[in-house]
């Protein structure tokens, strides 16, 4: 079956301690987003990538790092440096057809809870 | 810049009508969408429209786009409990790999 996995569903760190979290997809998608939902607040882009060795920052990128060495595998690292980290991480990817619009395909999120 | 609004919360019974309403800001929005996000879960495209179009009709689903007014709604016909969900509006600014813009999400509360 084609889909986005994200590992583990939940995670739990102690402060001061860096995470990264797993993404990956074999929908042949080129690009791949990072999102971050707390209650109330909706979805905020963190990072994307639209290419390998390629990615941007989103609206709240700080405290979070990226890498995209293949194109399957998107993983977002929590470090220290993020003042509130505990939150609901989503992934997505999506595929660019002309003249179309482009659907974002999410992945089941991680729960990542620091203490 | 761009700034997508919802209202937070809508409880209906079931076999109602919903209507979930969005407002954006950004007048060169290409792409609007309808998300929906189950307890726990990921989110899934429920549907879009282009925003050269009214309204689209995709089973219970009809999306109305008032362009002028920058306003979008989505109603669901004969809701079920299983609709309960949080629904999300998203726009996007042109067709390439833009990022999607998201409101803070509609929850949808369907009693029996």
């Amino acid at each position: 079956d084609g889909g986005i996995t994200q590992s583990p569903k939940y995670l739990f760190r102690k402060e001061g301690q860096n995470v990264t979290l797993s993404c990956e997809q074999n929908l042949n998608h080129d690009a791949m987003y990072w999102y971050r939902q707390d209650p109330g607040q909706g979805l905020r882009l963190i990072y994307y990538s639209q290419i390998v060795n390629d990615f941007q920052k989103g609206d709240i990128a700080e405290g979070y790092s990226v890498s995209r060495e293949k194109k399957e595998s998107f993983p977002l690292t929590v470090t220290s440096a993020q003042k509130n980290p505990t939150a609901f991480y989503l992934c997505a990817s999506s595929i660019r057809v002309e003249g179309q619009p482009y659907e974002q395909y999410f992945g089941p999120g991680t729960r990542l809870t620091v203490t | 810049g761009e700034d997508v609004e919802q209202s937070l919360f809508l409880s209906v019974r079931e076999g109602d009508s919903s209507v979930i309403n969005c407002t954006y800001t950004d007048s060169s929005s290409t792409y609007l969408y309808w998300y929906k996000q189950e307890p726990g879960a990921g989110l899934q495209l429920l549907t879009y429209i282009f925003s050269n179009m009214d309204m689209k009709q995709d089973q219970r689903l009809t999306v109305l786009l008032n362009k002028k007014d920058k306003h979008l709604s989505l109603r669901i016909a004969d809701t079920q409990t299983g609709d309960s969900a949080i629904y999300f509006c998203a726009e996007s600014i042109n067709s390439g790999y833009s990022t999607l813009t998201f409101g803070k999400g509609t929850m949808l509360l369907v009693s029996p």
